[in-house]
């Protein structure tokens, strides 16, 4: 089992839904990290976390750290964000190793 | 800043060859890392350094090598590749704390490299 899952693995909606990518994670974090990664480009961090709820944006993230979950959100959503947000965390302080989640693949239709 | 960049972009071996991935970073970093990224699968850590002199291994650290001889730049060679290890490759650097906490990481733009 991995120990970081991300839902829904592909997700598509139409321009300005607003999009909800869970991720839940199975052990002790000391930080989570949304990252986004466009078609065949480079990887992007969107959010570093390790409690409450942080904007940007149209973005939002939150975390439960007693539930081990975490949300990212997109507001009033656009074409442009079609890409793939990865959820990552941090295993332990002064540790910046990172275990990844697969990704959420996420497609908006004008 | 450049910020993190590798070299090269595209990269074609033929099974057994060697070569060395090149990655650097003009943030004054003291952590760096390697990832291989397969479809269907998250990243994958395989080598990483807290500073220069100073690496270790991690996931999947078969079949490469890497080396950290200036705060700048880690190199990851490949020994002697081997279809399996055709995969995108990100480099990684961020900040590293010692008494604790968690930074921001940056990566690279990646090195497709096709094993044939």
């Amino acid at each position: 089992k991995n120990e970081v899952e991300q839902s829904p693995q592909n997700l598509t909606a139409q321009e300005g839904e607003f999009i909800t990518i869970n991720c839940s994670y199975s052990v002790g974090i000391s930080a989570l990290h949304w990252l986004q990664q466009h078609p065949g480009g480079g990887i992007v961090s969107l959010f570093m976390l390790s409690s409450g709820k942080k904007k940007h944006g149209r973005l939002i993230a939150t975390i439960n750290i007693q539930e081990k979950h975490s949300s990212l959100h997109i507001t009033a959503s656009h074409p442009r964000d079609s890409a793939v947000y990865i959820c990552a965390v941090s295993l332990s302080f002064g540790n910046e190793k990172l275990t990844f989640g697969t990704g959420t693949r996420l497609t908006i239709i004008p | 800043n450049a910020g993190v960049t590798q070299t090269p972009k595209f990269q074609v071996l033929k099974t057994g060859q060697s070569m060395t991935l090149q990655c650097a970073q003009d943030m004054n970093h003291e952590y760096m890392s390697w990832y291989r990224q397969d479809p269907g699968m998250g990243l994958r850590l395989i080598h990483y350094s807290v500073g220069a002199g100073i690496t270790d291994q991690g996931e999947v650290p078969n079949g490469y090598n890497v080396s950290r001889s200036t705060t700048e730049d880690f190199p990851l060679r490949l020994l002697s590749a081997a279809p399996s290890q055709t995969s995108v490759y990100f480099c990684a650097s961020s900040y590293s704390y010692p008494s604790g906490g968690s930074y921001e990481q940056y990566f690279g733009p990646g090195t497709r490299l096709t094993v044939t």
